[in-house]
């Protein structure tokens, strides 16, 4: 079936550090979209990317997706402690339906 | 965010009880979603309903019945469970089949 790994699976850095997770599918995807879930909390969207190649900001946060269409990243620059929390990726899942495969996750946290 | 809720916040059952969970969305999506999130594990997909009727069924076992009145509302009816069946159940909607999804705040479930 279809499998979406991100890595890294823990990321911890210094508050002003800058900060990458990527997503990676075993097919093509429709389009990818981003969640954040801080700790204790539910996952909440970020952006959806459809383009190939399409790169999209939000303030400190870059979304990308590859060209293939099978990947994607988030870049954090100069990290924040309002940024921690886990990082997913989610595609519409191979063969249509109504429905998300989500990522493995990357779980951030900052230290001052 | 008060677009999905979910009743009860926590839940604490023996494995001879039943019980249900309760989500409601007032943002009048025709698709709505059951996961399951354990501690360092991804989001796994239990349930889809588009337009009340149920469309994905993950391979979850039979302890696990949802139901779905109407485009609102969705159940979760819980019996004879295992201690492995602890866990956040979230609860998502959304409009049509790869859009965005709102998730609720989940119930943390624990059995004893």
């Amino acid at each position: 079936g279809q499998q979406v790994m991100q890595i890294p699976q823990y990321q911890h850095v210094q508050e002003g550090e800058d900060f990458t997770t990527y997503c990676n599918s075993s097919t093509t995807l429709s389009n990818i979209q981003w969640y954040k879930q801080r700790p204790g909390g539910h996952p909440v969207f970020l952006i959806q990317l459809v383009k190939s190649g399409e790169v999209k900001k939000q303030k400190r946060l870059t979304f990308q997706f590859g060209e293939a269409k099978k990947n994607s990243s988030l870049h954090i620059t100069a990290t924040q402690t309002t940024d921690v929390g886990t990082y997913f990726c989610a595609g519409p899942s191979w063969g249509g339906g109504n429905k998300l495969t989500f990522g493995t996750g990357t779980q951030l946290k900052v230290e001052l | 965010e008060t677009g999905v809720t979910q009743t009860p916040r926590h839940l604490v059952m023996g494995m001879t009880n039943k019980k249900s969970l309760k989500c409601e969305q007032h943002l009048g999506h025709n698709a709505m979603y059951w996961y399951k999130q354990s501690a360092k594990k991804p989001l796994e997909l239990m349930f889809v309903y588009n337009f009340k009727e149920q469309t994905e069924n993950n391979s979850v076992p039979s302890r696990f019945s949802p139901e779905c009145p109407n485009s609102s509302h969705l159940f979760l009816h819980l019996h004879t469970l295992q201690p492995e069946d602890s866990a956040l159940y979230l609860c998502a909607s959304s409009q049509g089949s790869y859009n965005e999804q709102f998730f609720g705040p989940g119930t943390r479930l624990t059995v004893l």
